[in-house]
């Protein structure tokens, strides 16, 4: 099984702050890259996905993806009580999605 | 357009008991698949199906079994439950194999 490691968190930011989340990948041959977002007791939301070394903005959200260093980052700029919830990176090896166990975000208003 | 859509939202089984878990999706998407998530462990494949008449085990298929119905279903089966089995359970699809997924809201299964 592929590698998808996450910091657990909590991470806590205060209301209007910048969120970093990182998320490392052991397959180096991985092509595709995604950030979904869980609320407790809710499914996976698909926020962002990128596919190519560099940045991806979307919004208030940002994806990262370094693939020499099999790196990948979301960041969330003025962040807003709305984004406290588990942020998820997932990793596309071999046409199958490997999911980390997700990184919570409390943001403190 | 309702998506993924997943039945039942809740259930609670006896250890050996079995049921079917069901999963339907209006998108026209070709590959479908189930997820167990469990505290701290993240999402877990259990089975996929990439096409319609296709099915392929995930990592951790055992004591799971699944079925395409059509290009919309796809169920996933418990022969005899075990507490193990007490998880949540989501169904997702994507247009093909390796794009992005969309979930259904899932089913909280408990084993006692």
């Amino acid at each position: 099984q592929k590698e998808v490691e996450q910091n657990s968190g909590p991470l806590s930011v205060p209301e209007g702050a910048i969120a970093s989340l990182n998320c490392t990948y052991s397959d180096r041959g991985s092509q595709s890259f995604f950030w979904y977002r869980q609320y407790s007791g809710k499914s996976p939301e698909l926020i962002m996905f990128i596919y190519s070394n560099g940045d991806k903005e979307d919004g208030r959200f940002t994806a990262q993806l370094n693939k020499a260093s099999q790196y990948v980052s979301l960041l969330i700029r003025d962040s807003q009580p709305s984004d406290s919830a588990t942020y998820l990176c997932a990793v596309n090896s071999d046409y199958k999605l490997s999911f980390g166990a997700g990184t919570t975000v409390t943001v403190r208003a | 357009n309702a998506g993924v859509t997943q039945t039942p939202k809740f259930q609670v089984l006896k250890t050996g008991q079995s049921m079917t878990l069901q999963c339907a999706q209006d998108m026209n998407h070709n590959s479908m698949y189930w997820y167990r998530q469990d505290p701290g462990m993240g999402l877990r494949l259990i089975y996929y199906s990439a096409s319609e008449g296709t099915t392929d085990k995930g990592e951790v298929p055992n004591g799971y079994n699944v079925s395409r119905l059509n290009k919309r279903e796809f169920s996933l089966r418990l022969e005899s439950a075990a507490p193990s089995q007490t998880s949540v359970y989501f169904c997702a699809s994507s247009i093909g194999q390796g794009n992005e997924q969309y979930f259904g809201p899932g089913t909280r299964l408990t084993v006692t």
